[in-house]
């Protein structure tokens, strides 16, 4: 069964560095999304990406996240210079197919756990 | 503001009924949903339903939506060890294209 693959699975980073998240979505995909779990709180919406743009971002998606396919298999979102409260569970999402599969019905990629010390 | 909110924990015997519920403020959700979370894992969609319908069933899966009193749950039949995991309720509000507000999630633990 296809699904979401994120890499690396754990990263620690130094406050100030840039960081990069990966992530592969299910192949015929056209709708990308990240959200971030801090540790005990919610998973929050970050981002949603579709025809090569941002079509919604919160409040939290400020000027030092983005995001970018930068081919046809991968979704990055980048985190320009980390902060402590930076630190969370970051997961990667993808919906909606070719084959007119919906896209409300996001599937999940494990996640990657950023430490910013 | 959108909000989501369900209990932290619940434990059931193995081979009971598991029920776990969920409220939302925003009355105008589009979709709302159960996914589930085992350790070390991503979360995984179990089901969605619509907000014009009140009720869904999928296997052991039971989904009952409670527009007036804002109010979601999740019946789990017949319970198995495997269904031990962590159970976020969530929703799509009419707001919104593509986001998904997730409650705390309630752990579930299953007892022999």
């Amino acid at each position: 069964e296809p699904e979401v693959t994120q890499t690396p699975s754990h990263q620690v980073t130094q406050m100030g560095q840039e960081v990069i998240l990966r992530c592969v979505p299910i192949s015929n995909h056209l709708y990308f999304y990240w959200y971030r779990q801090i540790l005990g709180q919610k998973v929050e919406f970050l981002v949603s990406f579709y025809n090569n743009e941002i079509s919604e971002k919160s409040e939290i998606f400020d000027d030092q996240f983005s995001v970018e396919r930068p081919d046809g298999s991968n979704f990055t979102l980048k985190i320009r210079s980390t902060k402590l409260e930076d630190s969370a569970m970051y997961f990667c999402a993808s919906s909606g197919g070719l084959l007119a599969e919906p896209p409300y019905e996001q599937y999940f990629g494990p996640g990657t756990r950023l430490t910013v010390t | 503001g959108e909000d989501v909110e369900q209990s932290l924990f619940l434990s059931v015997r193995e081979g009971d009924s598991s029920v776990i519920n969920c409220t939302y403020t925003d009355s105008s959700s589009t979709y709302l949903y159960w996914y589930k979370q085992e350790p070390g894992a991503g979360l995984q969609l179990l089901t969605y339903i619509f907000s014009n319908m009140d009720m869904k069933q999928d296997q052991r899966l039971t989904v009952l939506l409670n527009k007036k009193d804002k109010h979601l749950s999740l019946r789990i039949a017949d319970t198995q060890t495997g269904d031990s995991a962590i159970y976020f309720c969530a929703e799509t509000p009419y707001s919104s294209a593509s986001k998904i507000i997730f409650g705390s999630g309630t752990r579930l633990s299953i007892r022999p």
